[in-house]
């Protein structure tokens, strides 16, 4: 079975400063993918970047990008300049390509504070 | 703007009273899902559906049902309510392209008394 693994729980971070969130899964396949969300406080969950297992580039969304390390199972997020609107739980996401199964495997979630 | 929306953001219920939550997107996915989510264990998925009156069991879908009888509507059930139901319930939809994003409703916060 996939799992996915958040290990902090809570992170905090200055404003205008740059902070990474950890995530790591355990899988068989080969192919996948992966995803972070974001649930502010009190407000729908939005995705928030994604990346294809067979893409070695790592994606990039303004100031959100990931490094993904296939090797080692590992997706952290980095947020650059980060500001107050970015303070939410954080969810690490997992998906297996193909077929009719597009259940997403979720981790338990970062809770990002943004001090100014 | 894609728009999944919930019947309810609060609820409060009884313990043994039968509980609908519904569901609604306006983007024609075929797909869409029920969450559940509690601190500390993140989302976990109930049900979901591919189709019109289709679905598959999640990881927990133990106390529920649903249902789908139009593709815009997914609603879920809990036959009689528990005291462990109590939670936030996030619905999602999706197109079911490979490469598709679910879209989350604002979800409905239910305590079962």
């Amino acid at each position: 079975a996939q799992t996915v693994t958040q290990s902090q729980p809570e992170m905090s971070v200055q404003e205008a400063e740059t902070v990474t969130l950890s995530c790591t899964y355990d899988t068989s396949e080969s192919d996948y993918y992966l995803f972070w969300y974001k649930q502010p406080p009190s407000r729908q969950m939005i995705l928030v970047i994604r990346q294809e297992a067979y893409k070695q580039q790592n994606a990039t969304e303004n100031r959100f990008s990931v490094n993904f390390q296939k090797a080692a199972k590992s997706f952290s997020l980095k947020i650059s300049d980060s500001q107050l609107g970015d303070a939410a739980m954080y969810f690490c996401a997992y998906r297996i390509l193909g077929g009719s199964n597009y259940k997403l495997t979720f981790g338990k979630g970062t809770l990002l504070t943004v001090n100014p | 703007d894609v728009k999944v929306t919930q019947s309810s953001r609060y609820l409060v219920k009884r313990t043994g009273e039968k509980v609908f939550l519904e569901c609604v997107q306006d983007m024609d996915h075929e797909n869409m899902f029920w969450y559940r989510q509690d601190p500390g264990l993140g989302l976990r998925l109930i049900y979901f559906s591919y189709d019109v009156k289709m679905k598959e069991k999640g990881d927990i879908p133990e106390g529920y049902s649903v249902s789908r009888e139009k593709k815009e509507r997914f609603s879920l059930i809990l036959e009689s309510a528990s005291t462990n139901q109590t939670s936030m319930y996030l619905c999602a939809s999706s197109f079911r392209g490979r490469w598709s994003e679910q879209f989350f409703g604002p979800g409905t916060r239910l305590t079962v008394l």
